[in-house]
């Protein structure tokens, strides 16, 4: 499989902690997504990382990739009560995958306390 | 507003009964996707379209029929044939094809499918 897999499964912290998930995947890739999941809601997407990058923020979002290790970290600062949701990392696939699919991972439950 | 939109938000079927999902984007995309989301799962790929009049099994198709009549819509149908229906299905679209492959996709807000 493909699929990515993230890790924690639950991670809970105070607010104003940082928190940090981490993907790891098997095949080599284009890209890798992440996205974040409010209970009984559709997926949203937070930021995509490209295979010769190793390094991207956006905002209190900070994600990393090492396609060497074929791995991931998703690092939250400053975490919030809000920030409560579940994250997922998505991977394309190099060569010979389906045009366009991604590859989901379980998730990270991440719950943050006032 | 553009973005993508599924109806209904619940839906309960009784045994043996086909019930068909809709989605709908204004997007502009020529990619979509329809996953099922069970607790403590990740998504699963029933089935995805890039083009109008073209669609793929994904890994879970069994039990479910779609249709691509038009760029917008992407319904899909959960048969009698599926045998555990009750989960939570999401639909996305994204621009999906050639050098804009593999970008994000947007998510509907899912409709979450109960068997009474």
């Amino acid at each position: 499989s493909q699929q990515g897999e993230e890790d924690p499964q639950a991670l809970s912290i105070q607010e104003g902690e940082n928190a940090t998930m981490n993907c790891s995947y098997k095949t080599s890739i284009n890209n890798l997504q992440w996205y974040r999941q409010n209970s009984g809601r559709g997926l949203v997407h937070l930021i995509l990382i490209r295979s010769n990058e190793r390094e991207k923020h956006s905002g209190r979002l900070r994600v990393t990739l090492d396609t060497s290790k074929k791995s991931s970290s998703l690092l939250i600062t400053a975490s919030r009560a809000a920030d409560t949701a579940s994250y997922f990392c998505a991977t394309d696939a190099d060569r010979g995958s389906t045009l366009g699919r991604l590859y989901f991972g379980r998730g990270t439950q991440l719950t943050v306390w006032p | 507003d553009g973005g993508i939109t599924q109806s209904p938000k619940y839906l309960f079927r009784k045994e043996g009964q086909n019930v068909t999902l809709s989605c709908e984007q204004n997007l502009n995309h020529d990619a979509m996707y329809w996953y099922r989301q069970d607790p403590g799962q990740g998504l699963r790929l029933i089935y995805y379209s890039q083009i109008v009049n073209d669609f793929q099994k994904g890994d879970i198709a069994e039990g479910y029929s779609v249709s691509r009549e038009k760029k917008e819509s992407f319904p899909l149908t959960v048969t009698s044939a599926q045998k555990n229906p009750t989960a939570f299905y999401l639909c996305a679209s994204s621009m999906g094809t050639g050098r804009r492959r593999n970008t994000e996709a947007f998510f509907g807000q899912g409709t979450r499918l109960t068997v009474v």
